[in-house]
């Protein structure tokens, strides 16, 4: 398996425009997390799903962020309209059910707005 | 608030000493603790993972010790090797397979 693969690996783009990230989790693996990585705050949860059902979003920061998961293969990461402080680095991670907590990472996207 | 916490932001060690990575967190109901490490331009990779019923797992150079009365993990790098230098996260799991980490340890091993 080629691990959980992230699109893009980079983005850059201006105030107020929408971006999307994307992730494709590692399959058979129940468990998708969104994180975001800044200097500030670390490494932060967003939002996970389990089977393709978001359990908790309380990690997202506001409205302008949402998460689908269509199918359990791919899921988005939405910014709507995009603020300079989104800039941070987004990471997608899977885990399978069962396994405690081990998450495989994708190799993030860094997001910058300017 | 932060429930898990690396308060030492980097470490540096000389190669085939030991490393001692700290963390501290509050929540009793933590019952999984990690350590991932992460090199620049790529995502964390899982390194190794403690119960909360035990108070050390070993593996290979690696060694978590787990300190439930004081809510304290470290981890044991040794010996040190050059390839060790990433930042080091310690992680917790709640509720869900929910993971919180710490805020990360940048470790130099020289040679």
């Amino acid at each position: 398996d080629a691990g959980v693969i992230q699109s893009p690996r980079h983005e850059v783009t201006e105030m107020g425009q929408e971006v999307t990230l994307r992730c494709k989790p590692i399959s058979g693996h129940d468990y998708l997390f969104w994180y975001r990585q800044t200097m500030m705050r670390g490494l932060e949860l967003l939002i996970y799903f389990n089977n393709n059902v978001p359990i908790d979003d309380s990690g997202m920061p506001e409205d302008r962020f949402s998460a689908k998961m269509p199918n359990a293969s791919f899921s988005t990461l939405k910014i709507q309209p995009s603020e300079p402080r989104d800039s941070a680095v987004y990471f997608c991670a899977s885990s399978p059910d069962g396994q405690p907590g081990a998450a495989f990472f994708g190799q993030g996207t860094r997001l910058t707005v300017v | 608030d932060q429930q898990v916490k690396q308060n030492s932001p980097s470490l540096s060690v000389q190669e085939g000493r030991i490393s001692i990575l700290n963390c501290d967190y509050t929540n009793s109901m933590f019952d999984y603790f990690l350590w991932y490490k992460k090199y620049p331009a790529e995502g964390p990779t899982f390194l190794i993972s403690i119960s909360s019923i035990k108070d050390k797992n070993e593996d290979g150079r690696f060694t978590v010790f787990l300190n439930k009365s004081a809510k304290h993990l470290s981890l044991h790098i040794v010996p040190s090797q050059p390839g060790d230098s990433a930042v080091y996260f310690c992680a917790a799991r709640g509720a869900g397979n929910m993971l919180t980490f710490g805020g990360g340890t940048r470790l130099m091993v020289k040679p």
